[in-house]
C-alpha cells in the first residue's frame, strides 16, 4: 500500500531562519498532498495542499514544492515566528477506493526565540 | 464551520473493559475516519466510512469495531481494552471522497491500566 515517509521527526530552528520539512511517497498515482498543523493540545488543521498539476504553491510565509519524478513534497516555512510551533503532519491519498489518507509520522517544529 | 464532536476528551478504563468513542459532526458529511495519534508515528487509520452503515478497514484495524447508523454519527468501540490501546483517538470527517480536506475533531485521550 501507500507508504509516506517524513524527514525530520524533530526541528528546532532560530526566529527568523526558515524550516524546511520533507515527505517521500510511494505511488506515483497520488494526485493531492496536504499538510496539517497541530499546535499542543489542538486539532490537527490543514494549512496547505497542492495537486500534481502545479509544482509549487505560496501562502504568505508557507510554501509547498512537489518534485513528481522524485515522489517527495515539501513544506517551507520562511521567517519562522514563536506561532509556528507545531507539529506538522504530510500525507497523500490512497487513490483506489474512497480515497483514504494516509499521514507521515510528523515533525515536532520548534522555533526559539 | 464544521464542527467535530468527541464526546470524551480523557477517559481512564481497565483492561478487558468495553470502550465506547463517540463522533458527531454537523455538517452533513459523508465520510468519517478514525485516527490513532502516537508519537513517531503519525496518525494511523482505524477505520472508515464512506456512507451510513459502510465502513472500511483501515492500517490498523485489530482490537477495534466501527458503528454508522447514522450518517452524523461514527462511533469507535474497543470491545475488549487492553493497556497497548492507550493513546490519542482522532475522528475525522469530509465532504465526499472527491474533497479530501478533513476537518478533525479535537480528541479523546485513552488509558487502559
Amino acid at each position: 500500500g501507500e507508504n509516506v515517509e517524513q524527514h525530520p521527526s524533530t526541528l528546532s530552528v532560530q526566529e527568523g531562519d526558515s524550516a524546511v520539512i520533507k515527505c517521500t511517497y510511494s505511488d506515483s498515482a497520488s494526485n493531492y498532498f496536504p499538510w496539517y498543523k497541530q499546535e499542543l493540545g489542538k486539532r490537527p488543521q490543514l494549512i496547505i495542499d497542492i495537486r500534481s498539476n502545479v509544482g509549487e504553491k505560496k501562502d504568505q510565509r508557507i510554501a509547498v514544492t512537489l518534485n513528481k519524478t522524485a515522489k517527495h513534497f515539501s513544506l517551507h516555512i520562511t521567517e519562522t515566528q514563536p506561532e509556528d510551533s507545531a507539529v506538522y503532519f504530510c500525507a497523500t491519498p490512497i487513490i483506489q477506493g474512497a480515497q483514504k489518507l494516509v499521514f507521515g509520522q510528523g515533525t515536532r517544529l520548534t522555533i526559539n526565540p | 464551520d464544521v464542527k467535530v464532536t468527541q464526546s470524551s476528551r480523557y477517559l481512564v478504563k481497565r483492561t478487558g473493559e468495553k470502550v465506547f468513542l463517540e463522533c458527531v459532526q454537523d455538517m452533513d458529511h459523508e465520510n468519517m475516519f478514525w485516527y490513532r495519534q502516537d508519537p513517531g508515528l503519525g496518525l494511523r487509520l482505524i477505520y472508515f466510512s464512506y456512507d451510513v452503515k459502510m465502513k472500511e478497514k483501515g492500517d490498523i484495524p485489530e482490537g477495534y469495531s466501527v458503528s454508522r447508523e447514522k450518517k452524523e454519527r461514527f462511533s469507535l468501540i474497543l470491545e475488549s481494552a487492553s493497556t497497548n490501546q492507550t493513546s490519542m483517538y482522532l475522528c475525522a470527517s469530509r465532504l465526499s471522497s472527491g474533497a479530501n480536506v478533513l476537518t478533525f475533531g479535537a480528541g479523546s485521550r485513552l488509558t487502559v491500566l
